[in-house]
């Protein structure tokens, strides 16, 4: 284990639904982030939380919002997705936000939208 | 922003022999390239690093080489076995953004 857990991990959810994911970290980092990860597509940033102020967000549809309340969890909101939304989301957390430092990956919560 | 290319998609090597994948990057104030290893089903782990003020890195059979002026980086490993059987990422970050802006992966296949 890595020290960042995330569940649940598997979600199937239809297009109404309203759902959320969970991150915690226990490493004591101050910097977490939110993947998708698609088959045959690169890992794609969503957010960036350093020190739980949101200081990045890559234009990402307004159905998913995330939440930091402190710099141990992050949540990601999932509401009315659609069926090309369904992906792995793996969060990551790192000691900073502007170090190039390591970013430790929990296991993924594999979303399946119907 | 960064963008990250990488090739091969998919790259079949005989056991013992070795793999070389390469990626590109396109801003030049990136300074950290990392690489990850992803087994199925499981979470990408970090193999190996190297930060812009060195041009190689070494960890046993693993190596990662930087060309900062050609900005492309490589990640070599030597006297393959089944188990580097995997999907291997490559990463850059720099020029202000906090993420890690990641390539599509290799699939590294290990034949015995």
């Amino acid at each position: 284990e890595t020290g960042v857990t995330q569940t649940p991990r598997h979600l199937v959810m239809g297009m109404t639904n309203k759902k959320s994911l969970k991150c915690e970290q226990h490493l004591g980092h101050n910097a977490m982030y939110w993947y998708k990860q698609s088959a045959k597509k690169p890992l794609e940033l969503m957010f960036v939380y350093s020190l739980e102020e949101r200081v990045e967000n890559n234009s990402v549809p307004s159905r998913f919002s995330p939440e930091c309340p402190n710099s141990s969890h992050l949540f990601l909101h999932l509401h009315t997705l659609q069926p090309e939304d369904s992906a792995l989301y793996l969060c990551a957390s790192s000691p900073t936000g502007s170090m190039n430092t390591e970013a430790f990956f929990g296991q993924g919560t594999r979303l399946t939208v119907v | 922003g960064e963008n990250v290319e990488q090739h091969p998609s998919t790259l079949s090597v005989q056991e013992g022999d070795s793999a070389v994948i390469k990626c590109t990057y396109s801003d030049s104030a990136s300074n950290y390239f990392p690489w990850y290893k992803q087994e199925l089903g499981k979470r990408p782990q970090l193999i190996i690093d190297i930060r812009s003020n060195v041009g190689e890195k070494k960890d046993q059979r693993i190596a990662v080489t930087l060309n900062k002026t050609a900005k492309h980086f490589s990640l070599h490993i030597t006297e393959t076995q089944p188990e580097d059987s995997a999907v291997y990422f490559c990463a850059a970050r720099g020029g202000g953004a906090d993420g890690l802006t990641f390539g599509k992966g290799t699939h590294l296949i290990i034949q015995p």
